[in-house]
């Protein structure tokens, strides 16, 4: 089946500590997106990646950083800096002109 | 982009309709309204989208009034599995490669399906 995976479900990490989720697709879309969701909120974007090797900030990146080597995967690294990293972190993938986003069923960080 | 504002929660009963409303005003003649939403603790689903045509698949319709200012989600026959928030978002389609395709969720409508 074509789909998007993230692992893992649920991370722990004690606080100063990088961590790094990991978000797999397997339906060709050549955009992934990275979003941030807190209690209640809607989603915020954190980054996202049109193709290979390219990538912008989206609304909150301070504090993540990611990659795109290849097109089926994109890692999100939460790193030190990021002052409030628990939270449900959501990957999506949507073709390049297209808005019918497919999303991963998250990962929820929380940091102690 | 287009901002939307639908209420924050709403409730129906099972095997009733439940239509969502969404207004967005300031809508421009090139920008889609997309519906998606989120049961608790996944990723958001994708349900419908349309631009001016009131739309039909399996899952709901759309109706977009003729001045495009508004629209409802309706759910025509609503499960207690349709509880969840209910997102409105209008967008621009990208012309073109290399060009974004960033959605923005709000707070959407928490909708609560009972007996």
């Amino acid at each position: 089946d074509g789909g998007i995976t993230q692992s893992p479900k649920y991370l722990f990490r004690k606080e100063g500590q990088n961590v790094t989720l990991s978000c797999e697709q397997n339906l060709n879309h050549d955009a992934m997106y990275w979003y941030r969701q807190d209690p209640g909120q809607g989603l915020r974007l954190i980054y996202y990646s049109q193709i290979v090797n390219d990538f912008q900030k989206g609304d909150i990146a301070e504090g993540y950083s990611v990659s795109r080597e290849k097109k089926e995967s994109f890692p999100l690294t939460v790193t030190s800096a990021q002052k409030n990293p628990t939270a449900f972190y959501l990957c999506a993938c949507g073709g390049q002109q297209g808005l019918r986003y497919t999303f991963g069923s998250g990962t929820r960080l929380t940091v102690v | 982009d287009a901002k939307t504002t639908q209420p924050t929660s709403m409730d129906c009963a099972e095997g009733r309709a439940a239509n969502l409303p969404c207004n967005h005003s300031t809508i421009s003649g090139n920008e889609y309204v997309y519906w998606y939403r989120q049961i608790h603790s996944q990723g958001p689903q994708y349900i419908i989208h349309g631009l001016k045509n009131n739309e039909t698949n399996e899952m709901a319709s759309l109706i977009i009034t003729e001045d495009r200012k508004s629209s409802t989600l309706i759910l025509p026959h609503a499960t207690l599995r349709d509880t969840a928030v209910y997102y409105c978002i209008v967008r621009v389609v990208p012309v073109g490669t290399g060009t974004a395709s960033k959605l923005t969720f709000g707070t959407g409508t928490r909708l609560q399906v009972t007996l």
